[in-house]
């Protein structure tokens, strides 16, 4: 079974500062999810990510395979991107569903 | 994007009733969906996979006779709490797998808070 651990659990920064959330899974996978909980619990799927990078906005996710792990950044952080960020790992085939990381709690503070 | 529904999304609920929570794929069709429970200050733990026209497929240590899925079409999948106790109190979250033309991921409903008093 993948254990899915992030670091760190929780987070407050100045806006504008650039955060890094880290994530690590223990078996290897097909994907890896970075979602985004709101305080009233709904959930936002952030990225979807097998290898390398992607971008969306000021989001970035990079993932290692060799090393199983990935990270979330966000450049130009702003006080609404205070939410839960959650990584999730898909270890594919099957039916099965996500693993999930316990979250990072983020506060950016005006 | 793909939106996936839920209903309701607050239900309180007398001990000992049962409650049935909805979730659909509004724009695509989903031969498979996932059911999540979250506990305050706790990560989602997957309860079972929906699959359309099969049973579903417990995780262990869930009661498969007290959460009863029904995943009757492509677009709908209902979780029943039977006779629910106040420790069933959570968040349930679905989500559903999009098999996509390049690329398979999954969306996530919003949620049903349910309080069983």
């Amino acid at each position: 079974k993948n254990e899915v651990e992030q670091s760190p659990q929780n987070l407050t920064a100045q806006e504008g500062e650039f955060i890094t959330i880290n994530c690590s899974y223990s078996v290897g996978i097909s994907a890896l999810h970075w979602l985004q909980q709101h305080p009233g619990g709904g959930i936002v799927s952030l990225f979807m990510l097998s290898s390398g990078k992607k971008k969306h906005g000021r989001l970035i996710a990079t993932i290692n395979i060799q090393e199983k792990h990935s990270s979330l950044h966000i450049t130009a952080s702003h006080p609404r991107d205070s939410a839960v960020y959650i990584c999730a790992a898909h270890s594919g085939g099957g039916a099965d569903g996500l693993t999930f990381g316990k979250g990072t709690h983020l506060i950016i503070q005006p | 994007g793909a939106v996936v529904s839920q209903h309701p999304s607050w239900v309180i609920c007398k001990s000992g009733t049962s409650v049935k929570i909805e979730c659909r794929s509004l724009d695509f069709q989903a031969t498979t969906m996932f059911w999540y429970r979250q506990f305050p200050k706790q990560s989602l733990m997957l309860m079972a996979t929906s699959n359309e026209g099969s049973k579903a497929t417990y995780e262990q240590g869930v009661e498969k006779d007290k959460f009863l899925i029904n995943h009757a079409s492509l677009t709908l999948s209902t979780l029943t709490v039977t006779s629910a106790h106040p420790e069933d109190s959570s968040f349930y979250i679905c989500s559903a797998r999009d098999p996509g033309p390049f690329q398979e991921t999954q969306y996530f409903g919003p949620g049903t808070r349910l309080l069983v008093l």
